[in-house]
Formats: structure tokens, C-alpha cells, sequence
């Protein structure tokens, strides 16, 4: 069945560092992926999307990363601010179903 | 604001009440989500309302139903809940999903709901 995983529970990142959050999924036939955020008392709030027909997508300060060889998403987010503490989704879309990893913390470092 | 809204924003109720959760959204979409939310647990879809028919039902207990009376609002009734329901409720929209035009939902803030 499918799953969508992430590496690790709790990221801390110095401000002003680059953080990278990983994703893994299962599903090769999963064709649209999602990044959201979620903070504190707040519903996830989406940031960026990408489509299966694509290996990188850039917006503003974060950039995603798929790698389908791998199975593998990644989330980087540059010059990482204060605001940026949250925890952060991976979603993967397939056959019109979203499913939601368990998310990652992270804590930036003043 | 993400132009979705929840009311309340908490709820304690005891295991012999009945309560709703209201769920209302902006953005002109035309389908609606449940999701519960629990600590350390990936968010697990409960319904889905498209075109305001029930399109999914993740074999939710029936304690819980929802109502969908427009492409707007959208309610979760609840009644005999048990402690383990305590959990943050989500609810979202989104255009209706179509094969091979898969788009991202917008949540609410949440109900956090305390059964006792």
C-alpha cells in the first residue's frame, strides 16, 4: 500500500542556514506532491506543489526536489527564518487521493 | 486566513453528548474534507464531499457524521464519543479533483476536540 514517510521527527537549523526536509514514498504511481506547513494552533498551510513530470520546482525561498528513481522528496527552504518554525507535510497525490506523512519539527536556532 | 473557518476553535464535551463542528469556506471550491488530526499520527482522512455528494467515508464510526448542505459549508455531528476521539479536527477544501489534475487543499485552523 502506499506510505509517505519522513527521515527524520525534528529538524533544528541555525537562522540563516539552509534546512532540508526529506520525504520518502512508496507509490511509483503517485503523480502530484505536496508540501505543507503547519504551525502551532494553525491548520497545514500549503507552501509548494510539484508534479510527477518534473524533478524541481522553485518558489519563493523553498525549492522541492523529486527524485522518482528514489522515491524520494526533499524540501529546502533557504536562509531559514524565525517564521519558518513548524512542522512540515509531505503529501502524495494518487488517483485523486492525498495521503500525509507524520511531518517534521523544525526549530530554528536564534 | 486560508479562507476556510472552523467553529469552534475548542470543544470539551463528555461522552454522552451531541455536538457540531462547523466548517465553512470562501474560495468558491466545490469539495470538502474531514480529517482527524492526532498526536504523532499522520493526518487521516475521514470524508470527502464533492459536487456536495459524500464521495469518500474512511470506514469513520458512525459517532461521527457529517453534513454537507452546500458547496460551502460542511458540518461533522458527533454524539457517544469515546476518550480517543480527542483529537484536533481538520477540515479542507479544494476544486474538485479530476484524473490527472490533482490540486492542494486549504484547511481550517481546527477544532481541538477534548471528549471526557
Amino acid at each position: 500500500g502506499e506510505s509517505v514517510g519522513l527521515h527524520l521527527p525534528t529538524l533544528s537549523v541555525q537562522e540563516g542556514d539552509n534546512s532540508i526536509i526529506n520525504c520518502a514514498y512508496s507509490n511509483s504511481a503517485s503523480d502530484y506532491f505536496i508540501w505543507y506547513k503547519q504551525e502551532s494552533g494553525k491548520g497545514p498551510q500549503f507552501i509548494i506543489d510539484i508534479r510527477s513530470n518534473m524533478d524541481k520546482r522553485q518558489g519563493q525561498r523553498v525549492t522541492v526536489l523529486l527524485n522518482k528513481t528514489v522515491k524520494h522528496l526533499s524540501l529546502q527552504i533557504a536562509a531559514t527564518q524565525p517564521g519558518d518554525s513548524a512542522v512540515y507535510f509531505c503529501a502524495e497525490n494518487i488517483y485523486q487521493k492525498v495521503t500525509f506523512g507524520t511531518g517534521t519539527k523544525l526549530q530554528v536556532i536564534p | 486566513e486560508t479562507g476556510v473557518t472552523q467553529t469552534p476553535r475548542h470543544l470539551v464535551m463528555g461522552m454522552t453528548n451531541k455536538k457540531s463542528l462547523k466548517c465553512e469556506q470562501h474560495l468558491g471550491h466545490n469539495a470538502m474534507y474531514w480529517y482527524k488530526q492526532s498526536a504523532k499520527k499522520p493526518l487521516e482522512l475521514m470524508f470527502v464531499y464533492s459536487l456536495e455528494e459524500r464521495v469518500e467515508n474512511n470506514s469513520v464510526p458512525s459517532r461521527f457524521s457529517p453534513e454537507c448542505p452546500n458547496s460551502s459549508h460542511l458540518f461533522l455531528h458527533l454524539h457517544t464519543l469515546q476518550p480517543e476521539d480527542s483529537a484536533l479536527y481538520l477540515c479542507a477544501s479544494s476544486h474538485s479533483p479530476s484524473p490527472g489534475l490533482p490540486t492542494e487543499q486549504y484547511f481550517g485552523p481546527g477544532t481541538r476536540l477534548t471528549v471526557t
